[in-house]
């Protein structure tokens, strides 16, 4: 059981810098999220869907792009990485946003922008 | 915006004892999530909670959720070693599809 794939693991970028994390799930869930996670303030939610073709900003969007082409995939660009921008990034997918499930978080992505 | 606040943030106690974590948020919800993340690891779930007066138990956990008082706690009974992580709360929005966590509760259990 795979359940929710990130990579790569670690990244550091030079500032200025684009790149984009990958996330992959195979359990037909309709919905996924991005989150950071950086020192006291938990994690954040950057952008989520709820299906394929729909996306939508959550508390923290600037400085980030996604798409959602198919369920299984929803990849996160940094347009241009900030030193700002250095955080712990994870993937979480649910079956529905509203449903008796938990989200399933994937193992994160360090990332580093120097 | 929804904002989710925990206390403590920091705990230390001794093994055997029992405690008390507690997260409160701002604005009416009916969705309540707790986590547990071991230190440079993912999130795991611990419980959800979708209704008022909702209690789940496993192991020397337990959570209830109040939601009137927009007010969860996660009790720890007979503490022990294996349970030192940080738990989080995290909470639905009734506007929306997004999700907001405390700042988590880092539990360090002391033999």
């Amino acid at each position: 059981n795979a359940g929710v794939t990130q990579t790569p693991k670690f990244q550091v970028l030079k500032t200025g810098q684009s790149m984009t994390l990958q996330c992959a799930q195979d359990m037909n869930h309709e919905y996924m999220s991005w989150y950071r996670q950086d020192p006291g303030m938990g994690l954040r939610l950057i952008h989520y869907s709820v299906g394929a073709g729909i996306t939508d900003q959550g508390e923290v969007p600037n400085g980030y792009n996604v798409s959602r082409s198919t369920t299984e995939d929803f990849p996160l660009r940094l347009l241009s990485a900030a030193p700002s921008q250095t955080s712990v990034y994870f993937c979480a997918s649910m079956v529905r946003a509203y449903s008796n499930q938990p989200q399933h978080f994937g193992d994160g992505t360090r990332l580093s922008i120097l | 915006e929804l904002k989710v606040e925990q206390n403590p943030l920091f705990l230390s106690m001794q093994e055997g004892k029992n405690y008390t974590i507690y997260c409160n948020y701002s604005t009416t919800s009916d969705r309540l999530y707790w986590y547990r993340q071991d230190p440079g690891k993912s999130l795991e779930s611990l419980f959800v909670l979708l209704s008022n007066g909702a209690v789940k138990q496993e192991g020397r956990l337990m959570a209830s959720l109040d939601t009137k008082a927009r007010l969860s706690t996660l009790h720890i009974t007979a503490a022990v070693h294996d349970l030192s992580a940080t738990y989080f709360c995290a909470v639905g929005s009734n506007t929306g599809n997004q999700f907001y966590f405390g700042t988590g509760t880092s539990l360090t259990v002391i033999p």
